[in-house]
């Protein structure tokens, strides 16, 4: 079945140190997104990519990056930059054209979790 | 810019009473509009949509009716179950790329 997978479930980064989240899709969409979920709060986005070797900032970008080389694979690394890095993330991806999942808006990975330890 | 609006929560409910999430929105042109449900350590999931108005997405006994007039998606069920409970977000899609507005989300506990 086509889906996102999200991995890992759980991380936890050490003060000053970056790490990176993956997220892979095999449902052939072309836009993938990045959101930051805090206890009690909305989705706030972090970055989105419309197409490969593109992508742009969300609301909350700093202290993070992407790369979008792969259709499948738009990874997010927190880096030391971001100084309250605690939270839920969810990737999401979807199809713009209409044509693979027509106006079914976003699909969801199962998020990772990560802590600062 | 497009917005979302929903009702605080947490909402806590017996089972088997009647659920209404209220949602609000603006937005330019015609958005279409979904419920999506979050269960607890999980990502989002699709619960239901509508792409017009007047329109009425529904799925697992929920609805939820595209009313253009009033520009809301309020969400309903006729009877919760405990395994309802969860967020639920009521979000809009609008624009040529596909960029999702999300609400804030609605809390809700169903008890036995």
């Amino acid at each position: 079945d086509g889906g996102i997978t999200q991995s890992p479930k759980y991380l936890f980064r050490k003060e000053g140190q970056n790490v990176t989240l993956s997220c892979e899709q095999n449902l052939n969409h072309d836009a993938m997104y990045w959101y930051r979920q805090d206890p009690g709060q909305g989705l706030r986005l972090i970055y989105y990519s419309q197409i490969v070797n593109d992508f742009q900032k969300g609301d909350i970008a700093e202290g993070y990056s992407v790369s979008r080389e792969k259709k499948e694979s738009f990874p997010l690394t927190v880096t030391s930059a971001q100084k309250n890095p605690t939270a839920f993330y969810l990737c999401a991806s979807t199809d713009p054209t209409g044509t693979i999942t027509p106006n079914y808006g976003y699909t969801f990975g199962s998020g990772t979790r990560l802590t600062v330890v | 810019g497009n917005s979302v609006t929903q009702m605080e929560g947490p909402v806590t409910l017996s089972e088997e009473a009647f659920l209404t999430i209220n949602c609000t929105y603006t937005a330019t042109g015609y958005p279409s509009l979904f419920w999506y449900v979050q269960y607890p350590g999980e990502g989002l999931q699709l619960l239901l949509k509508a792409t017009k108005a007047d329109d009425k997405g529904s799925n697992k006994g929920f609805e939820a009716t595209y009313r253009k007039e009033t520009t809301s998606f309020h969400l309903e069920k006729g009877s919760v179950q405990v395994s309802d409970s969860a967020v639920y977000f009521c979000a809009l899609l609008s624009g040529g790329y596909q960029k999702v507005t999300f609400g804030t989300g609605t809390k809700l506990q169903v008890i036995p």
